[in-house]
């Protein structure tokens, strides 16, 4: 049963700061990796989507790795503003399910 | 931009009852997808909806929950007999080509058993 973890469960960071988020899974036959955002009691955002064949995708500020054979993606964001501030959650799509992540609640603080 | 919408926001009902919570995906999109979230819980899938049948489901949806396309714009999905473990947040999202293309998710329906 695919098990997905991300570290920290929460981080906090000045503004302009650089920082990459964890994101580990216990089986690597995957079709994709989704990053998604939430915000306080609202629905989830889609941010990268990356293919089991790809290594990495990129959307403005934002980088996605993915190291399947190592059960492994980061989500690296690049000069963080305080809108930037929600839960990021990590869900990797097996055969039957997709399955998430607890998240890492980020705080970017003026 | 198309989004995925759900209705009610929010539903509070008695133990036991039914309920039916709506979803209208975007337009053109054919994969439906139901998840829940518990509070403080992860999110959890419960249900993929392709072509008028379900064509993958989770160990949570079991015999209580059915999903139904009753015209080709709404989604929804019917608990028969509520239980208090059934109070969550429900999520419909939408994809346009299927399960390996990206999810949209709708802002979900808090519901609340009583």
């Amino acid at each position: 049963k695919q098990e997905v973890t991300q570290i920290p469960a929460a981080l906090s960071v000045p503004e302009g700061e650089n920082l990459v988020l964890n994101c580990s899974f216990t089986d690597s036959a995957i079709y994709n990796l989704q990053w998604f955002r939430q915000d306080p009691g609202k629905g989830l955002t889609s941010l990268l989507l990356i293919q089991s064949s790809q290594r990495e995708q990129t959307s403005g500020r934002l980088n996605a790795s993915l190291d399947k054979s190592s059960g492994r993606s980061t989500l690296y964001i690049a000069a963080s503003q305080p809108g930037d501030s929600a839960t990021y959650l990590c869900a990797v799509k097996g055969d039957n399910d997709m399955r998430f992540g607890a998240g890492t609640r980020l705080t970017v603080k003026p | 931009e198309p989004e995925v919408t759900q209705t009610p926001s929010h539903q509070v009902t008695q133990m036991g009852q039914e309920v039916i919570l709506r979803c209208v995906p975007i337009s053109n999109h054919l994969y439906f997808y139901w998840y829940r979230q518990i509070l403080g819980q992860k999110v959890e899938f419960l249900v993929s909806f392709y072509n008028n049948e379900i064509s993958e489901k989770s160990e949570i949806f079991d015999d209580q929950f059915s999903v139904e396309r009753p015209d080709g714009s709404n989604f929804t999905l019917k608990i028969r007999s509520t239980k208090l473990e059934d109070s969550a947040m429900y999520f419909c999202a939408s994809s346009l080509r299927g399960p390996g293309d990206t999810q949209y998710f709708g802002p979900g329906t808090r519901l609340t058993v009583l």
